[in-house]
């Protein structure tokens, strides 16, 4: 009941297209669900984040969409650049006390030119 | 701000080595947090302090102890290297929401 399920594990995809990355959580204790995205040697980066009353939030190319009866999220990257291709991990955080972080296993996304 | 700070980037130990990995943040952040990264199985929780004085355990923390020295800093022990500890550690703080952590840069730890 704390997993969170990231698909696919990895994606090709050509630039200018959209990346589609999807998370799935059984949880419905969780309260805030971030997206993390990680360069090659660095730790990773917070990106953007949504709460549960929110079925979608846009910051430039990049979107989150929330179905919360689904129990699902996904992230959306529009207009997909080279400068995209990293690993990017979904998250749910698990509230009260703790408010620890599950996270996803990760999706590599490559963008070719 | 330099942020979140990791020391050291590299370590290769032996089996049954001991060692400390440092951890320190100029956020004034109230929480910290180890994470190990293994291929394939995302950021899993090892320890977690939520506020200085206080340490806990979280998804994987057999063969690790850490402390929490001051609002600044938080290390993590292994006492009794085991291959399977080879791994990339991250640590993490955070004060705003829940779910906006900010990590350093790792130590890629290798036993052999």
């Amino acid at each position: 009941q704390q997993q969170v399920k990231q698909s696919p594990q990895s994606l090709i995809v050509q630039k200018g297209g959209i990346s589609i990355i999807n998370c799935a959580y059984e949880n419905t204790a969780f309260d805030y669900f971030p997206w993390y995205q990680q360069f090659p040697g660095k730790g990773p980066a917070l990106l953007i984040a949504i709460r549960p009353d929110v079925s979608e939030k846009k910051e430039g190319r990049f979107t989150i969409s929330f179905n919360k009866s689904a129990k699902q999220f996904s992230l959306h990257i529009m207009d997909s650049q080279p400068g995209d291709s990293a690993t990017y991990f979904c998250a749910a955080n698990s509230g009260g006390a703790t408010n620890k972080l599950i996270f996803g296993t990760g999706t590599l996304l490559a963008v070719q030119p | 701000n330099a942020g979140v700070t990791q020391t050291p980037k590299f370590q290769v130990l032996k089996t049954g080595q001991s060692m400390t990995l440092q951890c320190a943040q100029d956020m004034n952040h109230n929480s910290m947090y180890w994470y190990r990264q293994d291929p394939g199985m995302g950021l899993r929780l090892i320890y977690y302090s939520a506020s200085e004085g206080t340490t806990d355990k979280g998804e994987v923390p057999n063969g690790y102890n850490v402390s929490r020295l001051n609002k600044r800093e938080f290390s993590l022990r292994l006492e009794s290297a085991a291959p399977s500890q080879t791994s990339v550690y991250f640590c993490a703080s955070r004060m705003g929401p829940p779910g906006e952590q900010y990590f350093g840069p790792g130590t890629r730890l290798t036993v052999t």
